[in-house]
């Protein structure tokens, strides 16, 4: 079984159009957090979720918004669609209780803005 | 914000040889990971170290949480190991980021 799984795999779409990027984990996680990868292969946080409360929100523009349905989903919209948004968007989840903090890692979805 | 430097930036290995990559970090830190990210672009965790030493298979890890560095080694290399090496760190409770370093970027050669 799949811990972190993300739809679509890749995503081709057009400047202006909006998307959005699902995530599920069946770890029975607390947090989820999604990290954008750019086309140097950086990755940096963009949101994090604890319970399906916003916890971290890294200078992202508001065209992004984050929802969290429950605590295993994590969904990411994009409004209004730039060049700019193409990337490798990366979900993960990590858990609370426990003395570790180590964050698992989905698939990624693979953005294409032309 | 923490600092993540990672070295080398590149290196190029024959299929057997060796190798150690090293992490160094600006503060102190609570979680420490290492990922290796294939050609398909998957992220594949290969340790969480944030102080110690672990050994899975040919590679190992060390992390000298004091000195804030971690060390990654790599023995008898394939091919099936080139990619892009990263380390995360992080500090801090619930919900918090992973700062990423830049990566070491691996060719293993036949």
């Amino acid at each position: 079984d799949t811990a972190v799984s993300q739809t679509p795999k890749y995503l081709v779409t057009q400047m202006g159009n909006d998307k959005s990027i699902k995530c599920e984990q069946n770890l029975g996680h607390d947090t989820m957090y999604w990290y954008k990868q750019d086309s140097k292969k950086f990755l940096k946080i963009m949101f994090s979720y604890n319970n399906k409360e916003l916890i971290i929100n890294e200078t992202v523009p508001n065209r992004f918004s984050p929802k969290s349905p429950d605590k295993a989903h994590l969904n990411l919209h994009i409004n209004s669609l730039e060049l700019g948004d193409s990337a490798v968007y990366f979900c993960a989840s990590s858990p609370v209780w426990t003395p570790t903090y180590e964050q698992y890692f989905g698939p990624g979805t693979r953005l294409t803005v032309t | 914000g923490i600092q993540v430097e990672q070295s080398p930036p590149d290196l190029i290995l024959q299929e057997g040889a060796n190798s150690t990559l090293r992490c160094n970090f600006s503060d102190s830190v609570n979680n420490l990971q290492w990922f290796h990210q294939n050609p398909w672009g998957q992220l594949i965790n290969l340790f969480y170290i944030p102080s110690g030493t672990k050994q899975n298979g040919r590679l190992s890890a060390t992390t000298v949480a004091t000195e804030r560095y971690s060390l990654l080694y790599i023995s008898s290399s394939q091919t099936t190991d080139s990619g892009v090496y990263f380390c995360a760190v992080g500090r801090g409770g619930t919900a918090s980021k992973l700062t990423f370093g830049t990566g070491t970027r691996l060719q293993v050669t036949l």
